[in-house]
């Protein structure tokens, strides 16, 4: 149980472009989902939460107009990159809340920006 | 004071030894205590958890250690493979405020054959 999936697993896109990553909690439901954004050998470092049927809170410095985060149900939320740049490219990973506490992360999305 | 110290930053172990990677708070209002496994290219999973109403949990050949006084909590691998290879973090929250993870540095642990 407790399964995460993410999709696209990698995407290649051109820069100015806008990118959608689709995060789903396959058999629970998720009211809070988190959205990461990892350099290589480098800590998960958080960019928003998402909680289902409100706003994203985001964090310090991680512009809210440019990671638009949708919670629209129990067990999806994406994340749209717009307008994407080569700074942009990353690994992006994102995690479901079950039950009190326990984040359970889905297998990441590989974004490369041309 | 929402910092989790992890340490050491790469481990080298020979397969059947143990791996022990420490990590410490400061917040005492944690109070869960997760440990996650990453290899390369894949989401962390999670590997095992301890509330601070505990000082120990074991899962196998994996071990947590927790130390409330000193906030400090360990991950012991016993009899480590090849296959424990992987990056670890140690992670802590506050599960009354929405779950949000501190997570630490990482330890990237290679196990020799």
């Amino acid at each position: 149980g407790a399964v995460v999936s993410q999709h696209p697993s990698w995407v290649i896109c051109k820069s100015g472009t806008s990118v959608k990553i689709e995060c789903r909690s396959l058999d629970f439901q998720a009211t809070t989902m988190f959205w990461y954004r990892q350099f290589p050998k480098q800590s998960l470092m958080l960019m928003a939460t998402s909680n289902e049927g409100s706003k994203a809170t985001y964090e310090q410095g991680v512009e809210k107009d440019k990671f638009l985060i949708n919670h629209a149900s129990l067990t999806l939320s994406t994340l749209t990159v717009t307008s994407a740049h080569p700074e942009d490219s990353s690994f992006y990973i994102c995690s479901a809340v079950l039950g009190l506490g326990t984040q359970y992360f889905g297998p990441g999305t590989r974004l490369l920006v041309l | 004071q929402q910092q989790v110290k992890q340490s050491p930053q790469s481990l080298i172990v020979q397969k059947g030894g143990i791996s022990i990677i420490n990590c410490a708070y400061e917040n005492t209002a944690f109070d869960y205590f997760p440990w996650y496994q990453q290899f390369p290219g894949k989401g962390p999973a999670l590997l095992i958890a301890i509330r601070p109403d505990v000082s120990e949990k074991k899962e196998g050949r994996f071990t947590i250690s927790f130390n409330k006084s000193a906030k400090q909590f360990s991950l012991h691998i016993m009899d480590s493979q090849p296959g424990d290879s992987a990056t670890y973090f140690c992670a802590a929250s506050i599960e009354t405020s929405g779950s949000r993870l501190t997570f630490g540095e990482g330890t990237q642990l290679t196990v020799n054959p």
